[in-house]
C-alpha cells in the first residue's frame, strides 16, 4: 500500500503551547485528512483538504494540503489537556481507498 | 443516531476459530468499510463496499471475508483465525459523495490465541 511518513512519532505538549505535525507520501493524493483517536475509541474527522495548497482550520487546529500534494501539517494552537490522543494523516490514493499514517501521539508534559 | 455500532467489543479466538464482527451504520451511507489497526502501522484497509451487494479488497485482505446485504450491515468474516489476526478492528461509514470523510465505530479488540 502506499506509504505515508507521520512525524513526529510522538511529543509532550504543555498547556498553551502551539504544536505541529506533518505527513509526507511518495505519492502524489486528491485528498488528505486529519483524524484524531482518543484511547478506546475509534478516529475521529478532524479536517478534509481538496486542493493543493489549501489551508483549511476547525477551531484551534489549522491543517494545509502541501503544494507538491505529496505532504500536510496539522498545527494545534493553545493546546489544552483535552487535545491528547493519537493524531492520523491520511491521503487518498485512489477513488475509494485510504492510507492512514502510523500516528503522532500527544501527550501532556508532567 | 447510534452511528457505527460494532459487536462484540472483545473477543478471544483460538487458533483455527471463526467468528463474524459485526457492524451496522444507521445513518444511510452508501460507503462501509473494514481496517484494523496494529501498534505503530496506523490503520490498514481490509475490505470495503460502495454500496448493497458490492465488496473490493483493500490492503490486507487475506483471511478476511466480506458481504453487503444491506445498505445497514457490513459484517467481517474470519474463516480460520491466526494469531496474526490479534487486533483491533474498526468498522466505518460514509456518503459516497465523500468516501473519506468516514464515522468510525467503537472498534473490537480481538486476540487469538
Amino acid at each position: 500500500g502506499q506509504q505515508l511518513n507521520q512525524s513526529p512519532q510522538s511529543m509532550f505538549i504543555q498547556e498553551g503551547e502551539d504544536v505541529s505535525m506533518n505527513c509526507t507520501s511518495s505519492s502524489i493524493f486528491n485528498t488528505w485528512l486529519w483524524y484524531k483517536q482518543d484511547p478506546g475509541e475509534g478516529p475521529v474527522l478532524l479536517i478534509a483538504l481538496y486542493k493543493a495548497g489549501e489551508l483549511t482550520s476547525n477551531g484551534r487546529l489549522t491543517a494545509q494540503f502541501g503544494i507538491t500534494r505529496k505532504d500536510s501539517f496539522l498545527n494545534i494552537s493553545a493546546s489544552i489537556p483535552s487535545d491528547v490522543g493519537i493524531y492520523f494523516c491520511a491521503g487518498q490514493p485512489n477513488d475509494y481507498k485510504l492510507s492512514f499514517g502510523a500516528g503522532t501521539t500527544v501527550t501532556v508534559r508532567a | 443516531n447510534a452511528g457505527v455500532t460494532q459487536t462484540p467489543k472483545f473477543q478471544v479466538l483460538k487458533t483455527g476459530q471463526s467468528m463474524t464482527l459485526q457492524c451496522a451504520q444507521d445513518m444511510n451511507h452508501e460507503y462501509m468499510s473494514w481496517y484494523r489497526q496494529d501498534p505503530g502501522m496506523g490503520l490498514r484497509l481490509i475490505h470495503y463496499s460502495v454500496g448493497a451487494g458490492i465488496t473490493d479488497q483493500g490492503e490486507v485482505p487475506n483471511g478476511y471475508n466480506v458481504s453487503r446485504s444491506t445498505t445497514e450491515d457490513f459484517p467481517l468474516r474470519l474463516l480460520s483465525a491466526a494469531p496474526s489476526q490479534t487486533s483491533v478492528y474498526f468498522c466505518a461509514s460514509s456518503y459516497l459523495v465523500r468516501p473519506h470523510e468516514q464515522y468510525f465505530g467503537p472498534g473490537t479488540r480481538l486476540t487469538v490465541t
